[in-house]
């Protein structure tokens, strides 16, 4: 069973330039977060989709940073403009069902540097 | 505000020590743990987790992990490292229903061969 895939690995792009992330989830897992690790801090939760619905987008930090999952599968989160501040290492996850035994199952990360 | 500290951030053993990475969580609900593993150029992988039973858990690679109610605490133990245990651990706290995962900061552990 393929795990959590995350495309691009690495992005470098210019301040005020726009990028998009992508995230694949494992199959038949309903949900799916967006977390982000900047500058070597704590991991944190920037949101959770249930299928195509955001159940919770309490963590993104701003109206710069939309994100999207057409169909309740893949899901896209971009940055328009992106800023210095947005570096870092953006992480995905799935997982098949919320409740008490909940795990989640993390992709690569995507290392994002804005220059 | 709720939160997870890691309270060594570099860890540095040889092989064969023993190790314990401390995790301690500020919340007085109902909580899950994790721990998740990073190793160099990889993806964040579960280690062990804990919903409720046995504060004791066993996770893969020889790891464990012993919750402690009283002391908000979920530290990650192993009897002997190995050089293959270089990596970036981190502790993860679920709190109530809430979905989301609160992270510590990450402890680096480097195992000298």
């Amino acid at each position: 069973e393929a795990g959590v895939t995350q495309f691009p690995s690495h992005s470098v792009i210019e301040k005020g330039q726009t990028v998009t992330l992508r995230c694949d989830p494992i199959s038949g897992h309903d949900n799916l977060y967006w977390y982000r690790r900047v500058m070597g801090k704590e991991i944190k939760f920037l949101l959770h989709f249930v299928k195509e619905s955001k159940q919770d987008e309490s963590g993104m930090p701003n109206n710069r940073f939309l994100a999207e999952r057409t169909g309740g599968t893949y899901s896209t989160l971009k940055v328009q403009p992106a800023e210095l501040e947005d570096s870092g290492v953006y992480f995905c996850a799935s997982s098949q069902e919320t409740g008490p035994q909940e795990t989640q199952y993390f992709g690569p990360g995507t290392r994002l540097l804005v220059l | 505000a709720q939160s997870v500290s890691q309270h060594n951030h570099h860890v540095i053993l040889s092989e064969a020590a023993s190790l314990e990475l401390g995790c301690n969580y500020s919340y007085g609900g109902t909580v899950n743990l994790f721990w998740y593993v990073q190793y160099p150029g990889q993806h964040l992988q579960l280690l062990l987790k804990y919903f409720s039973g046995d504060p004791l858990v066993k996770g893969i690679k020889g790891f464990e992990a012993e919750f402690i109610k009283s002391k908000f605490s979920f530290n990650l133990r192993k009897p002997s490292v190995q050089w293959s245990d270089t990596a970036e651990y981190f502790c993860a706290v679920r709190m109530d229903s809430s979905y989301k995962l609160i992270f510590g900061s990450g402890t680096r552990l480097l195992v000298r061969p």
